[in-house]
């Protein structure tokens, strides 16, 4: 079975620019949770996404945006990057959002 | 706030030895505790605790949840050069995950 897949693996924007940054579920799963990842630290919680409704939105600013497809795959959009932008950002999901997440590779995402 | 701290931050062992890694919390609405290992990119999924005083066992590696002081270990025993990751703790409180900074683990040959 296919894990949780992620595009583009890495890509570098300039400050102000804005990124899309999408992610597929495994097969069955109907959430999607985003998380960012500094270099040094342990991921932080961005959103939280079932059945395409919003469930949780974790200490980012509102140029932080996500959503859920009804085929249950996600895009988070970030608008007027910063330089402190710069991070992994990880997707996992999860069978509904109570259950055990499981991660994809990541996008790394550079800001000049 | 949540609280998720790990310790030590980083460790060096050569292969055969044991490690014991730890794990702290304070989270509303603690619904259970996950361990995770970090090689590259993506966090793979090692265990899930919910109840106390249950060891969970996969292979070399074993983890326990203590949920009246807060705490969980995970060790790794006979290790070897491919357990050198990071370790990541998180606590689930309903519909996200609070990770700890990770502790990372070098094994040498």
């Amino acid at each position: 079975d296919a894990g949780v897949t992620q595009s583009p693996t890495h890509l570098i924007k300039t400050r102000g620019q804005h990124v899309t940054l999408r992610c597929s579920p495994i097969s069955g799963h109907k959430s999607v949770s985003w998380y960012q990842q500094v270099l040094g630290q342990g991921p932080q919680f961005i959103f939280q996404y079932y059945e395409k409704e919003e469930r949780g939105r974790g200490n980012f600013p509102d140029r932080f945006s996500a959503r859920q497809f009804p085929n249950y795959s996600s895009e988070l959009n970030v608008n007027a990057l910063l330089l402190g932008d710069s991070a992994l950002y990880l997707c996992a999901s999860s069978l509904v959002f109570s259950d055990t997440q499981y991660f994809g590779p990541g996008t790394r995402l550079t800001v000049l | 706030e949540d609280k998720v701290v790990q310790s030590p931050l980083s460790l060096v062992v050569h292969e055969g030895d044991t490690v014991t890694l730890n794990c702290s919390y304070e989270v509303t609405n603690f619904r259970s505790l996950l361990w995770y290992k970090q090689e590259k990119k993506a966090p793979t999924f090692l265990f899930m605790l919910t109840s106390s005083g249950i060891e969970k066992k996969s292979g070399r590696l074993s983890s326990i949840l203590d949920k009246k002081e807060l705490f969980s270990i995970l060790n790794i025993t006979a290790t070897q050069t491919g357990d050198s990751a990071v370790y990541l703790c998180a606590v689930d409180n309903d519909y996200k995950l609070s990770f700890g900074a990770g502790t990372t683990v070098t094994v040498r040959a």
